[in-house]
């Protein structure tokens, strides 16, 4: 069976320090990949999607960027987080077209 | 651009009863409508998935209904217990530039009371 893994649960840091998030998926190949943000009071905002290696479509701009270095890895990153960055981001993937999309379990960043 | 509303943003109901969720959409032209359940700081788990063809799913105790021309879908939960309190997200997916993706509304916060 597939499985979603996401790391690290929490962190707190401090605005200006630089972030990595990163997810893998098992027992699945070429996913799409996808980070969703979700702030206090909003919805499910989709960050960055990814449909295969080196493939990245941005959303939102914003301070952050996506990387996905294999094929079923995918990172989020920041060079100088903003005290606006923080919330919870999750990490999600399905096996295209329009199949259902599986979450991980989510990282919670405060920015202080 | 693609809107998704859900109704009420919370409710609470006594252990045992059947309840309604609401969700509505601004463009019916959707490929499919999923709906998630979150527990308080966790990540999403699927519940549904309807296909923009059918009219509705079922899960156990779950049933989603789709109009799509309306713009609506109702998640029915039976038999409620306290176990079932958590958000319930609605999310329409649709095909553009290419690729599929979702759009999620703020959810219903269910709270079920023993």
């Amino acid at each position: 069976s597939q499985t979603i893994h996401q790391w690290p649960a929490t962190l707190v840091q401090p605005v200006g320090s630089p972030l990595s998030l990163e997810c893998t998926v098992e027992g699945t190949s070429n996913p799409n990949l996808y980070w969703y943000r979700q702030a206090a009071g909003r919805g499910l905002q989709l960050l960055f999607y990814s449909v295969g290696i080196g493939q990245i479509s941005s959303e939102v701009p914003q301070n952050l960027s996506a990387s996905r270095p294999q094929d079923r890895q995918f990172i989020l990153s920041s060079k100088k987080l903003l005290l606006s960055d923080s919330g919870f981001y999750l990490c999600a993937w399905n096996l295209g077209g329009g199949n259902t999309i599986y979450f991980g379990e989510g990282s919670w960043l405060t920015v202080v | 651009k693609q809107e998704v509303t859900q109704i009420p943003a919370a409710l609470s109901v006594p252990e045992g009863e059947n309840l309604v969720l609401n969700c509505s959409f601004t463009d019916s032209a959707i490929y499919n409508l999923q709906w998630f359940r979150q527990d308080p700081g966790k990540g999403l788990t699927s519940l549904l998935l309807i296909q923009s063809s059918q009219r509705e799913q079922t899960s156990g105790r779950l049933n989603a209904s789709l109009d799509k021309s309306s713009g609506r879908s109702t998640l029915y939960i039976a038999a409620s217990q306290p176990g079932d309190s958590a958000t319930y997200l609605c999310a329409v997916m649709d095909s553009g530039a290419g690729s599929y993706q979702l759009t999620f509304g703020k959810g219903t916060k269910l709270s079920v009371i023993p």
